[in-house]
């Protein structure tokens, strides 16, 4: 059964890069879409990016420009980077898995999450 | 527009069904999907395109779509369906569609 893992720093400073990798493991990186979501504390989801594996990518318009996310296949992870952040990005981080159905996907499987804090 | 609205919290109590909303244009269009979240957990899908349900998933969630609103149904509510509630779609087909989220709704057994 496939299982997701989100890792990377706990706790960033201000203005700097958040950087966390979600890692695959019982099952291939290939034919899905790979995603990230985040949730500031007691607050909803936000869908942050999404990658299929061939690379083509889609970001949110409220963080597309400090947003990239990467898809390493022979590593069966993908990451994400988000520069220059703020206390408005401390959230949960979640990465999750997306089965491609007709034109679009759905979210099947979830890592746990990674709380991540940015402050100094 | 491009949002999906639910209502904030339904309160049920135990063996009743519960009904939780979601409104968007965009669901017009495009599939619902729905998320349970308990405390401290991570979401876990429990219906996909508006009425499926996935394997492991209790018969008594269920999903119904009619024209820019779907419903998610929990019938004979039991204590461990506390939790919240989120809806998702797509803004649009294709791989470059956006996602979007619903604001969430905490069901609460009485």
């Amino acid at each position: 059964q496939v299982q997701l893992q989100e890792s990377g720093p706990g706790l960033v400073e201000p203005s700097e890069t958040l950087s966390l990798t979600c890692t695959v493991s019982g099952g291939s990186i290939k034919n899905y879409f790979w995603t990230w979501i985040r949730q500031p504390p007691g607050k909803g989801l936000e869908w942050i990016a999404h990658m299929y594996e061939t690379g083509s990518s889609n970001y949110s318009p409220s963080l597309k420009s400090r947003v990239t996310i990467s898809v390493d296949m022979s590593k069966n992870h993908f990451s994400l980077k988000l520069t220059s952040v703020t206390a408005a990005d401390t959230a949960v981080y979640y990465c999750a898995r997306g089965v491609p159905s007709e034109d679009y996907f759905y979210m099947d499987v979830w890592g746990k999450g990674t709380t991540v804090t940015v402050s100094s | 527009s491009n949002e999906l609205t639910q209502p904030s919290s339904v309160s049920v109590s135990p063996g009743q069904t519960a009904r939780i909303t979601c409104s968007g244009d965009v669901l017009s269009k495009q599939y619902a999907y729905w998320f349970q979240q308990r405390p401290g957990q991570a979401p876990v899908m429990v219906i996909y395109k508006d009425n499926e349900r996935p394997s492991g998933i209790p018969e008594r969630f269920s999903g119904s779509s009619s024209g820019t609103k779907v419903t998610l149904t929990i019938s004979g509510v039991q204590a461990e369906d506390e939790a919240d509630y989120y809806c998702q779609s797509a803004d649009s087909n294709g791989t470059y569609a956006h996602v979007l989220f619903g604001g969430g709704t905490k069901l609460s057994v009485l």
